[in-house]
């Protein structure tokens, strides 16, 4: 089957850093851009970062920029997400998603569903 | 905030045609994807490219745009289609990408 499952989520403190993972399977992993994107409690959709299928490209939404990191492990099927100086806006949902660019297009066409981060004291 | 633009909340009568536009300079580079989330669900590509379909989307979905808008139309609105609705491209004037606020869609 097709699919991204996230893990990791928990509660941390203000300051705090966490990883979260996500394990990609049913397809060619290596060959796919991927991304996190959140989702705060009762908000919308915010990306977060993405990274290129060797892992050599990444970008960052100004929110987390120098404090986030994203990276990858082809060999394991893995996507994560190292989080430092975690804040209390941090809060949400994060999830991985599969993402295709071919110039005019661009879209996410496969999401997991996600794993939640707290960051309170 | 965002920086692709959407109705907060739009509504439609069972079975009518109902447009969910998205506003945005990014808009004019890359085309608009669309996407579905029901309450506690993750987010369904619904839409993407000029007017393309993935396997499994019904065909009432169509998206269109227009210089800076992008539009998403769902002709005869079924209940199930009460949803959040979100427009995203890639910003590459920044390397980014950006999601519009979303739009609650209520079928009446």
């Amino acid at each position: 089957e097709v699919q991204l499952v996230e893990s990791g989520g928990t509660l941390v403190q203000p300051g705090g850093t966490l990883r979260i993972s996500c394990a990609a399977s049913g397809f060619s992993f290596t060959t796919y851009e991927m991304n996190w994107v959140r989702q705060a409690p009762g908000k919308g959709l915010e990306w977060v970062s993405y990274i290129s299928q060797g892992g050599a490209t990444t970008s960052y939404a100004d929110s987390v920029k120098g404090r986030f990191t994203i990276s990858r492990d082809n060999a394991k099927n893995s996507l994560y997400l190292q989080m430092n100086s975690l804040r209390a806006e941090d809060t949400a949902v994060y999830s991985c998603a599969r993402s295709s660019s071919s110039w005019p297009n661009w879209y996410f066409d496969l999401w997991g569903r996600g794993t939640l981060v707290t960051v309170s004291s | 905030s965002s920086e692709l633009t959407q109705d907060p909340a739009v509504s439609v009568a069972l079975g009518q045609t109902v447009r969910i536009t998205c506003q945005g300079d990014s808009l004019t580079t890359y085309y608009s994807s669309w996407y579905q989330q029901r309450p506690g669900q993750a987010p369904i590509l619904v839409i993407y490219g000029k007017n393309n379909r993935p396997s499994g989307i019904p065909d009432r979905f169509s998206g269109s745009s227009s210089g800076n808008t992008a539009s998403l139309t769902i002709t005869g609105a079924q209940a199930e289609d009460e949803a959040d609705y979100y427009c995203n491209c890639r910003d590459s004037s920044r390397d980014h990408v950006v999601f519009g606020g979303g739009t609650k869609l209520t079928v009446l």
